[in-house]
């Protein structure tokens, strides 16, 4: 079973540039999350898709940060315009909801700087 | 009060020697746990998930869990270099709009000295 892609590995920008994610979860999983995770710190959500329906944004800024899950399946994240602070690893997870299991499979990330 | 809380370490254990690491929430009803390992540059992996109060086993991994304490923890027998790493604790809850909602704390790194 392959597992969740994502692409690009890493990416290097200027400030104020915008920068697209793509992410391709585990076959079949319907919940798909964006997470950032500076260094140092744990995964914090970004977004969580439940098939092509956001479930929780709460915490994206969405001034400069937009993400989309079109039929259900992969997803792009953007960052538009892009700020120092943005630097840091994107994540993507997916998971298989099945009885009280809410397991997440993590793709290889991609590592932001913001220069 | 953050809702996953854990020390940031560093723990160090010599090897071959039991690792402790714990972990409090703050969601009474939080449903389901899970323990997550992250090597430097690496992303997470899931290695247990615990759903009921007591034990859980496999492999050189325990995770305990006591929901009236609102604790849950890992230990790790026989300690190797290889589990050097950092571990993070995940919380499966509510979130506010009624869905599932899964949050992470910030980690313990891990340091086996050989």
């Amino acid at each position: 079973e392959a597992g969740v892609a994502q692409s690009p590995r890493y990416k290097i920008i200027e400030k104020r540039q915008s920068v697209a994610f793509w992410c391709n979860p585990i076959s079949g999983h319907a919940t798909l999350y964006w997470y950032q995770q500076i260094l140092g710190q744990g995964p914090k959500l970004l977004i969580q898709f439940q098939n092509n329906g956001v479930v929780d944004d709460s915490q994206l800024p969405k001034d400069r940060f937009s993400a989309e899950r079109l039929k259900g399946v992969d997803s792009t994240l953007k960052i538009q315009p892009a700020k120092l602070e943005d630097s840091a690893v994107y994540l993507c997870a997916s998971s298989l909801e099945r009885g009280a299991s809410y397991e997440q499979y993590f793709g290889p990330g991609t590592r932001l700087t913001v220069t | 009060q953050k809702e996953v809380e854990q020390n940031s370490g560093p723990l160090s254990v010599p090897e071959g020697a039991i690792a402790s690491l714990n972990c409090t929430y703050s969601d009474r009803v939080s449903q389901s746990f899970f323990w997550y390992r992250q090597y430097s540059g690496k992303s997470p992996e899931l290695i247990m998930s615990i759903y009921s109060n007591g034990d859980k086993e496999d492999g050189r991994f325990t995770a305990q869990l006591n929901k009236a304490s609102q604790y849950v923890s890992l230990l790790i027998r026989d300690s190797q270099p290889s589990d050097s790493a950092t571990y993070l604790c995940a919380v499966k809850g509510l979130g506010s709009g009624g869905y599932q909602k899964v949050t992470f704390g910030t980690g313990t790194k891990l340091q086996v000295i050989p």
